[in-house]
């Protein structure tokens, strides 16, 4: 079974603070996903990767940038956290352009 | 482009009961459906899913309909148990994209 993980859990922040959250899958998988998760809102996509060094752009990208280190690694980064980026946060991956995404637990993230 | 509405947002019944869940969505092509739970401090794990070649799909306690002629997609929970009690979340994709478009969530509570 795929295995998706994601760190921190919880994050809090400042506006205007920088954040990382960091996403490993170990299936061994070409795809991963980065969403938010808003009440409302379901799932929106923020960027994606079909391999590593490749980035390629979401539904609702600004204010993020994602970096595919290796094949299993992929980074969410926000420079300038800001109020709106308050969400939960979740990494997917899928092998190829698959049906199926494996979902990772979610970090929380608090921007005040 | 494709767009979900998923409903009701909130849906609690009794223990034994039946649940279901309904998103129409608007694009025709529409090829691939899904459901997806998401359990308290959990990611999304994969329910059920269904091409546009089947109507009707029944495991373990769960059913989806499709109807293609109202572009509508429904999970029925039959006999709900406290178990059950989570988000649902249907997605679907296009023929032409492999982006999987979310529902907007419902969450279940299942009262013994």
């Amino acid at each position: 079974e795929a295995a998706v993980t994601q760190s921190p859990r919880n994050k809090v922040t400042v506006t205007g603070g920088n954040v990382t959250l960091s996403c490993r899958q170990t299936n061994s998988h070409n795809y991963m996903y980065w969403y938010r998760q808003d009440t409302g809102h379901g799932l929106r996509l923020i960027h994606y990767s079909y391999g590593a060094g490749n980035l390629q752009i979401g539904d609702v990208p600004d204010g993020y940038k994602a970096t595919r280190t290796t094949q299993e690694d992929f980074f969410l980064l926000l420079e300038l956290a800001s109020p709106s980026q308050t969400s939960l946060y979740f990494c997917a991956s899928s092998e190829a352009r698959s049906y199926e995404q494996y979902f990772g637990p979610g970090t929380r993230l608090t921007v005040l | 482009g494709e767009q979900v509405e998923q409903r009701p947002p909130h849906l609690s019944v009794r223990e034994g009961d039946s649940a279901i869940i309904i998103c129409t969505y608007t694009d025709s092509a529409t090829a691939y459906f899904s459901w997806y739970k998401q359990e308290a401090g959990a990611g999304l794990q994969l329910l059920m899913s269904v091409l546009s070649n089947v109507d009707r799909k029944e495991e373990q306690g769960l059913t989806v309909l499709l109807n293609k002629k109202d572009k509508r997609l429904s999970l029925n929970l039959t006999a709900a148990h406290p178990g059950d009690s989570a988000v649902y979340f249907c997605a679907v994709r296009s023929s032409g994209s492999w982006q999987l478009i979310f529902g907007s969530g419902t969450q279940l509570t299942v009262m013994p």
